[in-house]
């Protein structure tokens, strides 16, 4: 079972917008796309969830392909306080019982500088 | 609403010793699991239940026991700690194992453990 790929590490500027894609290639056909934040010595918090195309709230932007075998986060003009790991999740079906594992990916580690 | 409750939050075991992190939490969530999280890693999952009465592993469940006999409450288990289980151990819950609309995971805050 294939897990989450996304980049290790990226580096940004205060202001700029910044792009996190994931790679899913096995999403089950109900699963949703969901975005996990976390800082250091803090559990991980949700940041967005969406099934296809598009969605937005007040902290990030999800692009979803047709497809669905990837996902982009988008973080406008991101600040300080976004240095964070952000992990993209998805449920992998197991093939017996039908539950979900719910596996994170390595997470990508994000360094928002002055 | 507490949330999901994790004790204790540091610990300090010699190797050999054994010792069980507590979990509750108060959604009545059926899905809970257990990660583990080494410095500078991204979370891995231990062990994970479905309901009460079901467990089944995760990705590095060796040296560990989870049991499920409440909804509430999902305990881990270190049998006999050794220096590898050195990490920060993440007790988290949701309404169910699928990623719908509206369903997210909680995560309690933490418990950092060292075995020495």
């Amino acid at each position: 079972l294939a897990k989450t790929t996304q980049p290790i590490s990226m580096d940004s500027y205060e202001g700029q917008e910044v792009n996190i894609t994931c790679s899913h290639n096995n999403i089950a056909t109900n699963d949703y796309i969901t975005w996990y934040q976390q800082f250091p010595s803090q559990g991980p918090r949700f940041i967005i969830q969406g099934y296809k195309t598009k969605v937005t709230n007040e902290v990030a932007s999800l692009f979803i392909p047709a497809d669905r075998k990837s996902s982009t986060l988008s973080l406008p003009r991101v600040s300080l306080s976004d240095t964070a790991v952000y992990y993209c999740l998805v449920g992998l079906p197991l093939f017996s019982g039908g539950y979900n594992k719910l596996i994170f990916g390595a997470g990508t580690r994000l360094a928002v500088h002055p | 609403n507490a949330g999901v409750t994790q004790t204790p939050k540091f610990q300090v075991l010699k190797t050999g010793q054994s010792m069980t992190l507590q979990c509750a939490q108060d959604m009545n969530h059926e899905y809970m699991s257990w990660y583990r999280q080494d410095p500078g890693m991204g979370l891995r999952l231990i062990h994970y239940s479905v309901g009460a009465g079901i467990t089944d592993q995760g990705e590095v469940p060796n040296g560990y026991n989870v049991s499920r006999s409440t909804t509430e409450d999902f305990p881990l288990r270190l049998l006999s700690a050794a220096p590898s289980q050195t990490s920060v151990y993440f007790c988290a819950s949701s309404y169910s194992t699928t990623l719908s609309s509206g369903n997210t995971i909680y995560f309690g805050e933490g418990s950092w453990l060292t075995v020495v």
